[in-house]
């Protein structure tokens, strides 16, 4: 079975403060995707990732950045947190690219909260 | 624009069939998806119909699609207590690569 696993379940962080999120899939997976999950919005792409070393921007990347230096590996980096970056964060992995029959395999989550 | 709407939260009693609606404005869409999200965890895929196709039927499980109305339903028979969770619809197109999720609907089950 895929695994994605989500360094953390629960963070609480600072206004300002730097906030590393890792992400790791088990399945050799070329592409991974950063969401976050907010009540009544649903999953909005934050940034995603093709290959090493490679990174897109998703519909939400102001505030973030990413990094993913091995294939299995992808973090999201929030360098100076806000409040209203307060969220489940999602990570997901996908054998082939979205929009072409591409399962994807999420973790179970980050939840955020900066204080 | 892209865009996946779809109710917000459902009630149904134990044993009875829900019916879980969601509507996208693409109609370029290639697939179409029906994710779960039980609490505490992440989105697992549950189905999905290719847009070529009406509907799709998997154990108690079946999915319809109206090109013409560009919709999208989920019934699920004989509903249970472990069917609660978040029900996410999703599309994806290949001129995007990538897939738009809708707000999800939150299925509780009375008894």
């Amino acid at each position: 079975d895929v695994k994605v696993t989500q360094s953390s379940r629960y963070l609480v962080k600072r206004t300002g403060e730097k906030v590393f999120l890792e992400c790791v899939q088990d399945m050799d997976h070329e592409n991974m995707f950063w969401y976050r999950q907010d009540p009544g919005l649903g999953l909005r792409l934050i940034y995603f990732s093709y290959d090493v070393k490679m990174k897109e921007k998703g519909d939400i990347p102001e505030g973030y950045s990413v990094s993913r230096e091995k294939k299995e590996r992808f973090s999201l980096i929030l360098e100076s947190a806000s409040t209203n970056q307060t969220s489940m964060y999602l990570c997901a992995s996908s054998l082939i690219r979205q929009g072409i029959d591409g399962e994807l395999f999420f973790g179970e989550g980050s939840r955020l909260t900066v204080l | 624009g892209e865009d996946v709407e779809q109710s917000l939260f459902l009630s149904v009693r134990e044993g009875d069939s829900s019916v879980i609606n969601c509507t996208y404005t693409d109609s370029s869409s290639t697939y179409l998806y029906w994710y779960k999200q039980e609490p505490g965890a992440g989105l697992q895929l549950l189905t999905y119909i290719f847009s070529n196709m009406d509907m799709k039927q998997d154990q108690r499980l079946t999915v319809l699609l109206n090109k013409k109305d560009k919709h999208l339903s989920l019934r699920i028979a004989d509903t249970q207590t472990g069917d609660s969770a978040i029900y996410f619809c999703a599309e994806s197109y290949s001129s995007a690569s990538k897939i738009i999720f809708g707000s999800g609907t939150r299925l509780s089950i009375r008894p």
